[in-house]
């Protein structure tokens, strides 16, 4: 039964780089058929898909983010992790990473995290 | 980018009912379009994938379908443990979602 589990810093101070860490239990990371992204939630709104990444270490990024994110992969942990740079109150939201899997040309967030509720304030 | 928008925005229903939920994306995007459940509290939960495929374990009262641009998410028979928000998304250009239609108890 594979796991995801999110960590990092639950308040962040504006302008500064929001850094979260997706562990992958129960399974491996390095597994062809996955891409492992991130999605995020502010309260009581919709969910906003952040970008993902592959084990080769390719990226797709949302464009709407303005080249504030980028991931990362780890394999020897079966981590990958996500930053956010420039951080305003806009980006207080909940943080999910998700295993993200392949069929024919589409691909469906099959296994999620529980979330990380991650507030941007002084 | 692609849009996606869900009708209506929320719906009332009682044990039994039958819901449908509908789904519409701004062009065309086959049949990429994936289906998800979220009780308050909880990360979202896939139901369908591919329009019309139902994940692994999930109930056979829900119903998905659709192509090109319109899609409908159809609960046959409302159970309890129903009542949630659920969202479409697309997966023909990375990722949207849409936002969201929240299933209350009348």
């Amino acid at each position: 039964q594979v796991q995801l589990q999110e960590s990092g810093p639950g308040l962040v101070k504006p302008s500064q780089t929001l850094s979260l860490t997706c562990t992958v239990s129960g399974g491996s990371i390095s597994s062809g058929s996955y891409y492992w992204s991130w999605i995020r939630q502010p309260a009581g709104k919709g969910l906003e898909f952040l970008g993902r990444i592959y084990i080769s270490g390719s990226t797709d990024y949302n464009p709407s983010l303005n080249s504030r994110v980028t991931m990362s992969i780890d394999k020897s942990k079966n981590q990958f992790s996500l930053r956010l740079t420039s951080v305003t109150a806009a980006d207080t939201a909940v943080y999910y990473c998700a295993r993200t899997r392949m069929y024919s040309f589409g691909t469906v967030f099959d296994n999620w995290g529980q979330g990380t509720l991650v507030t941007v304030s002084s | 980018d692609i849009q996606m928008t869900q009708s209506p925005s929320s719906l009332s229903a009682s044990v039994g009912d039958r819901v449908t939920i509908t789904c519409r994306a701004s062009e065309s995007i086959s049949t990429y379009l994936n289906w998800y459940q979220q009780k308050p509290g909880k990360a979202p939960k896939a139901l369908i994938y591919a329009a019309s495929n139902l994940q692994s374990g999930v109930p056979s009262r829900f119903i998905g379908s659709g192509s090109g641009t319109d899609f409908t998410l159809t609960i046959t028979s409302l159970q309890p443990e129903d009542f949630a928000t659920y969202f479409c998304q697309q997966s023909s250009d990375t990722a949207t979602f849409g936002q969201g239609t929240k299933v209350e108890i009348k």
